[in-house]
């Protein structure tokens, strides 16, 4: 059973709308991260969150926001979804030593494309 | 990107050969994660290494920090080998966090 599950899956949205990907773990982690993977980049951090209710840029972060309201959720939002956003999201989590001593384990994917 | 390159950038291989993959870091790498993301866009994580060696399966995986490099090693490549291999460096340059190359495409043939 998977233990990070991101929704949606896929979606598509218009330029200048707002766009909320969620995130939800059962692996009991403290530490959960936002990546967008684009053909020729890898994998990019945009945000992180080691404790509910607090989050932390990235090495990406402009023209997005996060939210970790409680340990299990994390939340990436786009307030004005751009073009230059359309990407594949990826959520995980890691356990609550820090970075160091950390495996990440990834949900699914979201496939955001922005028109 | 530049701060963790893979090579080779893709990678045919008949089922049941060998194979390797690396990863040279221009970083001061601690830490190294290896991932498989399948066909279907999984990321599987492989391995998680501090210098040294890990197996598991057909799998073998070498971090050498003094000479920054990575390696993975493929064992009697099977079908279900195929995908995108990603290596990732911890570095405290990088305030901890992991850099990721941009993948080695793997296709196993039957």
């Amino acid at each position: 059973e998977a233990a990070v599950t991101q929704s949606p899956r896929s979606k598509v949205a218009v330029t200048g709308g707002k766009v909320t990907l969620s995130c939800h773990q059962t692996n009991n982690h403290d530490y959960m991260y936002w990546y967008r993977q684009d053909t020729g980049h890898g994998l990019r951090l945009i945000h992180y969150s080691y404790v509910a209710d607090s989050t932390e840029k990235g090495d990406i972060p402009d023209g997005y926001k996060a939210s970790r309201p409680s340990q299990e959720n994390f939340s990436l939002i786009l307030e004005l979804a751009s073009l230059s956003q359309t990407a594949v999201y990826f959520c995980a989590s890691s356990d609550a030593r820090g970075f160091s001593g950390n495996t990440l384990y990834f949900g699914e994917g979201s496939r955001l494309i922005v028109v | 990107g530049d701060k963790v390159k893979q090579s080779p950038s893709a990678l045919s291989l008949q089922e049941g050969t060998n194979s390797a993959l690396r990863c040279n870091f221009s970083i001061a790498a601690t830490t190294v994660q290896w991932f498989l993301q399948n066909p279907r866009g999984s990321l599987i994580n492989l391995f998680y290494l501090v210098p040294g060696t890990k197996e598991n399966g057909r799998l073998k995986s070498t971090f050498n920090s003094k000479e920054s490099y990575s390696t993975l090693h493929i064992r009697d490549a099977q079908l279900e080998d195929s995908g995108t291999y990603f290596c990732a460096a911890e570095a405290n340059s990088a305030g901890n966090k992991l850099t990721f190359g941009i993948g080695t495409r793997v296709l196993v043939r039957p």
